[in-house]
């Protein structure tokens, strides 16, 4: 049964730094991998998304990549700002684009000013 | 605007009185999914449909039912609700054709309460 953890539970860091969130999977046999930020008490909001075939995906100061084979993922974040600040998700879909989602527990950020 | 609704955005109910909360996207998504998230546990899939008449159980599917009598609509039914199905529940949708990137968009949310 796939497995979705993601490391650090949480995360301060003062603005301006550059971070990054870890995201790790059980079963490499999956077909894309998505990261979201989530506002306290909203919805989801979709950054990144990488096919099974891609290594990284970018927009703006946000880069993804993706090792399948060793069930990782990474989200680097440059030049952290305030606004950053939510709890970021990723989710796997398992292996085909039929099939189930598992997200991991996420990480949460907060940038201090 | 491309989005995804959900109606209600917050409810409070009784346990054992039916409720259905409704799901619906203007995108022309196949894919359409229920997840609710709850402290600690985080989110987790509760059913996924891939196109009309055609659905699937997610990891926490007991004590709900959904149908897909349309492909914009994906409605998720309490039959008999009980307190620990009070919870954050999202309603998301993926196209699934050829050269799209699959991302999920997901709804507002449904603050559910059963007392």
């Amino acid at each position: 049964k796939q497995e979705v953890t993601q490391i650090p539970a949480a995360l301060s860091v003062p603005e301006g730094e550059n971070l990054v969130l870890n995201c790790s999977f059980t079963d490499s046999a999956i077909y894309n991998l998505q990261w979201f930020r989530q506002d306290p008490g909203k919805g989801l909001t979709s950054l990144l998304l990488i096919q099974s075939s891609q290594r990284e995906q970018t927009s703006g100061r946000l880069n993804a990549s993706l090792d399948k084979s060793s069930g990782r993922s990474t989200l680097y974040i440059a030049a952290s700002q305030p606004g950053d600040s939510a709890t970021y998700l990723c989710a796997v879909r398992g292996k085909t684009s039929y099939d189930k989602v598992i997200f991991g527990p996420g990480t949460s950020l907060s940038v201090i000013p | 605007e491309a989005q995804v609704t959900q109606n209600p955005r917050y409810l409070i109910t009784v346990t054992g009185k039916k409720l259905t909360v409704t799901c619906s996207q203007n995108m022309n998504h196949e894919y359409m999914s229920w997840y609710r998230q709850d402290p600690g546990l985080g989110l987790r899939q509760i059913y996924y449909s891939m196109n009309v008449e055609v659905t699937d159980k997610g990891d926490v599917p007991e004590g709900y039912k959904v149908s897909r009598k349309e492909k914009r609509n994906f409605p998720l039914i309490l039959e008999s609700p009980s307190p620990n199905q009070t919870s954050l529940y999202f309603c998301a949708s993926s196209s699934l054709g050829t050269g799209v990137t699959y991302e999920q968009y997901f709804g507002p949310g449904t603050r559910l309460t059963v007392t």
